[in-house]
């Protein structure tokens, strides 16, 4: 199975900033995910990152807002653009087709827990 | 109505207990299921996952799907305090349709 790490693990913003989240996969997968999940909600799909071109975004998420990087197989960014409150939430990262096992596995990061004052 | 639904508890069960988890659906295309187990600030990791129709048993876990009714059950038995955390049923209809929808996930509390 495929190892994630997320950094940063957690942060404090202030609104009308932009934070950058990294996530690495120990291993290449054919695709890398972003959710969001907030509390009492389910996690939310922001994007599917693809390699070398423009992510493809669900309903309700816009690259503007939330431009997303793969520069490779194992690597991929998400950043919060101009955050405000409401941006507060946890963001997760995953991956999924590693090579071996269930292929419709995603594994998932630890996630990022971003509050914004 | 959303396409998965979940009751988000809390559950809280005495340790030895049997825990039952459920989840409904809508969308008739789903086809595999599976079960995430997500403890406190960790991301989730798969539990166990069903394709199709059945019965799926590993250890003390037992996963249940049934299309006719779309409703998919996790059972836990002899359930440990290491056995809590939030649990979340996740679909998808495989193949093309690679993307997951996840429940609200049941925060599960295990009293020793």
């Amino acid at each position: 199975s495929a190892v994630i790490s997320q950094k940063p693990s957690r942060d404090i913003c202030q609104r009308g900033t932009s934070l950058t989240i990294q996530c690495q996969v120990d291993s290449q997968v054919t695709m890398m995910f972003w959710y969001r999940q907030q509390p009492g909600q389910s996690l939310t799909l922001i994007a599917t990152a693809n390699q070398g071109s423009e992510a493809t975004y669900e309903s309700g998420f816009v690259i503007d807002k939330f431009p997303i990087s793969r520069p490779n197989l194992t690597f991929s960014t998400l950043t919060v653009s101009n955050m405000s409150p409401e941006d507060s939430s946890i963001y997760l990262c995953s991956g999924q087709g590693s090579g071996t096992g269930f292929y419709n596995e995603q594994f998932f990061g630890p996630g990022t827990r971003l509050t914004v004052l | 109505q959303k396409e998965v639904e979940q009751d988000p508890g809390p559950l809280s069960v005495p340790e030895g207990a049997i825990v039952s988890l459920n989840c409904t659906y809508s969308n008739s295309a789903f086809q595999y299921f599976m079960w995430y187990r997500q403890y406190s600030r960790k991301g989730p990791e798969l539990l166990m996952y069903t394709y199709s129709s059945g019965n799926k048993e590993d250890g003390r876990f037992t996963a249940q799907v049934d299309k006719s009714s779309k409703y998919i059950s996790l059972f836990i038995r002899d359930s440990q305090p290491s056995d809590s955390a939030t649990y979340l049923c996740a679909m998808t209809g495989g193949g093309s349709n690679y993307k997951l929808t996840f429940g609200k996930g049941t925060l599960l509390t295990v009293n020793p």
